[in-house]
């Protein structure tokens, strides 16, 4: 089964940088994931693409502070130079055929 | 610019029905695939339903399984999400988003279950 974890919370202090991480169940390490971030009150907004391979594809206007790279099953967004704004929930998420599918979000707290 | 805007969205009794649209602008609707997101109040994202650009391959969550129809109209460049059999428990913002990465999401539509 498809299956996206995420820690449920992070925190780091302004101007530093911090990782999140999303993992992909077994037999899917494979699976590219996008991240998507939801500042309070508002909608998503599509950050990148994220492959297996760490290659990446960013969405329109989105600051080179926010990268990702991927390891094994591990898929990671990295933020650097943290700024009030980042505070937001993270979520990562993958696709299969007949299915769409969700981590539960990191909601990250800039100290 | 890109542009998803929902609408449809509102307080409907258990059990009632409800017609969600998506007008979309900005890019080649009828090239891309479709999916309807929604979340419920202090939750997280759920997926409820993809689309193929064509309109020929059609997925849904088990949740929404035989209660909801998702649809497209390429000529008008919009996407619909027709809601039969209303529960409490759809009680979310429903957001639609294009492609299967979501690279552009609307504003959401609030819909409300309750008597």
């Amino acid at each position: 089964q498809l299956v996206l974890t995420q820690s449920p919370s992070a925190s780091a202090s302004l101007g530093a940088s911090v990782k999140l991480t999303c993992t992909l169940s077994s037999g899917h390490s494979s699976y590219a994931i996008a991240w998507h971030q939801q500042q309070p009150e508002k909608g998503p907004r599509y950050l990148m693409k994220l492959n297996s391979d760490g290659s990446h594809s960013k969405g329109d206007g989105i600051p080179d502070r926010f990268s990702g790279s991927s390891s094994g099953a591990e898929r990671y967004l990295t933020i650097s130079s943290l700024q009030s704004e980042d505070e937001a929930d993270y979520y990562c998420q993958t696709w299969g055929t007949g299915t769409v599918v969700f981590g539960g979000g990191t909601k990250l707290t800039v100290l | 610019e890109v542009q998803l805007v929902e609408s449809g969205g509102g307080l409907v009794q258990p059990g009632g029905s409800l017609r969600l649209s998506c007008a979309a602008s900005g890019f080649t609707f009828s090239s891309y695939e479709m999916n309807w997101v929604r979340q419920a109040p202090g939750k997280g994202l759920e997926w409820v339903s993809y689309i193929s650009s064509s309109g020929s391959t059609i997925y849904y969550a088990d949740s929404v399984k035989g209660r909801f129809t998702i649809s497209r109209d390429n000529a008008k460049n919009s996407l619909y999400l027709q809601m039969n059999s209303l529960r409490a428990e759809d009680t979310a913002v429903y957001y639609c988003a294009s492609r299967a990465w979501g690279d552009y999401w609307g504003q959401g539509t609030l819909v409300t279950v309750s008597s």
